[in-house]
């Protein structure tokens, strides 16, 4: 079973940091990488999909880069807000499998005011 | 506005009482799947449909059924839940299956008594 590591599992910021999480996968297994974000009592957004090596993705304040040989993807949060507070989740989708995409327990992150 | 819709939202049960949960997205998406997210595990795959007629197994597909006869709708099935199934059920839908983003539904959240 693959395994999608997510660290850290939660974090706590001010309002005004800038913090990032990992996700880590096995490299050999690798076909595309989905970030999540997931607020309580919602359901899961898309916030990128990436499949290329070097891949950088940002919208807004949020950034994610992606490095496929050695297998993580850092997600960024410049200057946290507490609307940020959520769930972040990794998903590798397995270029053995094809189809399930394999989610990451989450990092979970609460920004206060 | 484009969506996936599940209901119920919220649904308690006995052991034994076959229940179904509706899914339904208004995308003409080809791929949908179904997730259940338990505490201190990822989502975690049951089946999915790449298209009408075509199901396949995901990783947790015991004690459930879906069918996949319009494109739209892919209801899950439990013929006989048990405690075990108690969980937070998303659906989920994307135009295909593999590098491009999931919409998930609200969630289901079920509990079997």
């Amino acid at each position: 079973i693959l395994n999608v590591e997510q660290s850290p599992q939660s974090l706590h910021v001010q309002e005004g940091d800038s913090t990032n999480f990992t996700c880590s996968f096995p490299s050999s297994n690798f076909y595309a990488l989905h970030w999540y974000r997931w607020e309580t009592a919602k359901s899961p957004e898309a916030l990128f999909v990436m499949t290329l090596n070097g891949d950088e993705k940002k919208k807004g304040r949020i950034s994610a880069t992606l490095n496929t040989k050695e297998g993580y993807s850092y997600l960024y949060i410049k200057g946290s807000q507490p609307e940020d507070s959520a769930t972040y989740l990794c998903a590798l989708t397995d270029n053995q499998a094809g189809t399930a995409l394999i989610f990451g327990k989450g990092t979970t992150l609460s920004v206060s005011s | 506005e484009a969506q996936v819709t599940q209901n119920p939202r919220y649904l308690i049960t006995v052991t034994g009482k076959k229940l179904t949960v509706t899914c339904s997205q208004n995308m003409n998406h080809e791929y949908m799947s179904w997730y259940r997210q338990d505490p201190g595990l990822g989502l975690r795959q049951i089946y999915y449909s790449m298209n009408v007629e075509v199901t396949d197994k995901g990783d947790v597909p015991e004690g459930y059924k879906v069918s996949r006869k319009e494109k739209r709708n892919f209801p899950l099935i439990l013929e006989s839940p048990s405690p075990n199934q108690t969980s937070l059920y998303f659906c989920a839908s994307s135009p295909g299956a593999v590098n491009t983003e999931a919409f998930f539904g609200q969630g289901t959240r079920l509990t079997v008594v």
